[in-house]
């Protein structure tokens, strides 16, 4: 599985666009990357997953640049709903015994 | 928007008794899976379960856990013999067929936190 890192912690305001940035650079082929939002005491669930070039849902966007060895998600105008932990993994679509591997995430604060 | 569910929320057991974990995972998913997060730290991989075996398990699923289909709705942990650092929260996940990142990925329940003592 590819290695992901990304940064530990990050702060923004409310209104304030929250780009978060992850390493991956031994990505394989047929890797795509995923990221999930954890807040506390709840599970992950998804937020986006994408391949290459720029993919977007009502939630957030995904940037990946043409080596696929980082990729960025951006959440637009955060708001304190959106303090949680961001994990971003890499790894095959449709393994159907695929166990996602979770890092430490980035935890991001969301002031007023 | 359909759900995973869990029970109990929390359990406090003493060391060395059995525990089993409830989960109803979504109604048309086939994918079922256990993961742990020990407090402050990462979501860690226990098992993935898909016609009624085991698929893949982690070095941390030992002869200790096993899990369980029992019906058509319940996917269950058990943890024969619980260790201090058994206590955690368990996480059940669910995942359908391929189709779209939406339909593949892996869907969370609330967890249960586990407390041994």
């Amino acid at each position: 599985l590819a290695k992901t890192t990304q940064p530990i912690s990050m702060d923004s305001y409310e209104g304030q666009e929250v780009n978060i940035t992850c390493s991956h650079n031994n990505i394989a082929t047929n890797d795509y990357i995923t990221w999930y939002q954890q807040f506390p005491s709840q599970g992950p669930r998804f937020i986006i997953q994408g391949y290459k070039t720029k993919v977007t849902n009502e939630v957030a966007s995904l940037f990946i640049p043409a080596d696929r060895k980082s990729s960025t998600l951006s959440l637009p105008r955060v708001s304190l709903s959106d303090t949680a932990v961001y994990y971003c993994l890499v790894g095959p679509r449709n393994n159907a015994g695929n166990m996602l591997t979770f890092g430490g995430g980035t935890r991001l604060m969301v002031k007023p | 928007e359909p759900e995973v569910t869990q029970t109990p929320s929390h359990q406090v057991t003493q060391m060395g008794q059995e525990v089993i974990l409830r989960c109803v995972p979504i109604s048309n998913h086939l994918y079922f899976y256990w993961y742990r997060q020990i407090l402050g730290q990462k979501v860690e991989f226990l098992v993935s379960f898909y016609n009624n075996e085991i698929s893949e398990k982690s070095e941390i699923f030992d002869d200790q856990f096993s899990v369980e289909r029992p019906d058509g709705s319940n996917f269950t942990l058990k943890i024969r013999s619980t260790k201090l650092e058994d206590s955690a929260m368990y996480f059940c996940a669910s995942r359908g067929l391929a189709g779209g990142p939406e339909k593949e990925t892996q869907y969370f329940g609330p967890g249960t936190r586990l407390l041994v003592l």
